[in-house]
């Protein structure tokens, strides 16, 4: 099973700045099976990024998702206040899904 | 729109059941593999099961193998988890998720409490 691990666990940032996100697996992914997922507090998980680097649809093009093998990122160029939430990465297949712990993109 | 909306998340006793549901609408619900996923504070998302657009193919996380049931019903356009021999540590928010492969959407989730 594919364990994956994101950091940092909390991201202090201010609105305008960049911020990058990590999401380290315990093996390698294979078929670009890797997504991205933004939470806010009482919110379900939304979709940001899908195989790898694929916005979402109405996903603002300032996201941005790239890596390979064990290391993906994603990145979001400017921070916007509503973008201040829980990111988490997720690994798929095999019809079963892999969570990392979450970032915590804080103000 | 498309939406699921999670149904029958109770306050129940360790050991006991609970059934939840999760209506789709706006899509074509037989279309799409279905999973279950909950939420805690302290181990965050889980995967829990999936079933496949017929309910021929089921998956369960090993935490709820032998225990959890899930099922479908597309001329209702739901999806179900029997939740049995419930414990302490099943408390969480579960949210019902259409499978593209990845979840697209989720319903926006029913609190299961295991408490005495």
């Amino acid at each position: 099973e594919i364990v994956l691990t994101q950091s940092p666990g909390t991201l202090s940032l201010s609105p305008g700045e960049r911020a990058t996100l990590s999401c380290r697996a315990s093996q390698s992914v294979s078929s670009s099976y890797l997504g991205w997922y933004q939470q806010k507090p009482g919110q379900a998980p939304r979709l940001v990024i899908f195989s790898v680097s694929s916005r979402a649809p109405d996903i603002p093009a300032r996201f941005s998702g790239s890596g390979s093998g064990t290391d993906f990122t994603l990145t979001i160029s400017r921070l916007e206040p509503e973008d201040f939430a829980v990111y988490y990465c997720l690994h798929y297949g095999k019809q079963r899904w892999t969570f990392g712990q979450g970032t915590k993109v804080d103000i | 729109e498309e939406q699921l909306v999670e149904s029958g998340g109770d306050l129940v006793q360790p050991g006991g059941s609970l059934r939840l549901s999760c209506v789709g609408s706006g899509f074509n619900f037989s279309r799409f593999e279905m999973n279950w996923v909950r939420q805690t504070p302290g181990k965050g998302l889980e995967w829990v099961s999936y079933i496949s657009k017929s309910g021929t193919n089921i998956e369960y996380a090993d935490s709820v193998k032998g225990r959890f049931i899930i099922s479908r019903d597309n001329a209702r356009h739901s999806l179900f988890l029997q939740m049995n021999s419930l414990r302490v540590d099943d408390t969480a928010m579960y949210y019902c998720a259409r499978d593209r492969a990845y979840p697209d959407i989720w319903g926006q989730g029913t609190t299961v409490t295991v408490s005495s």
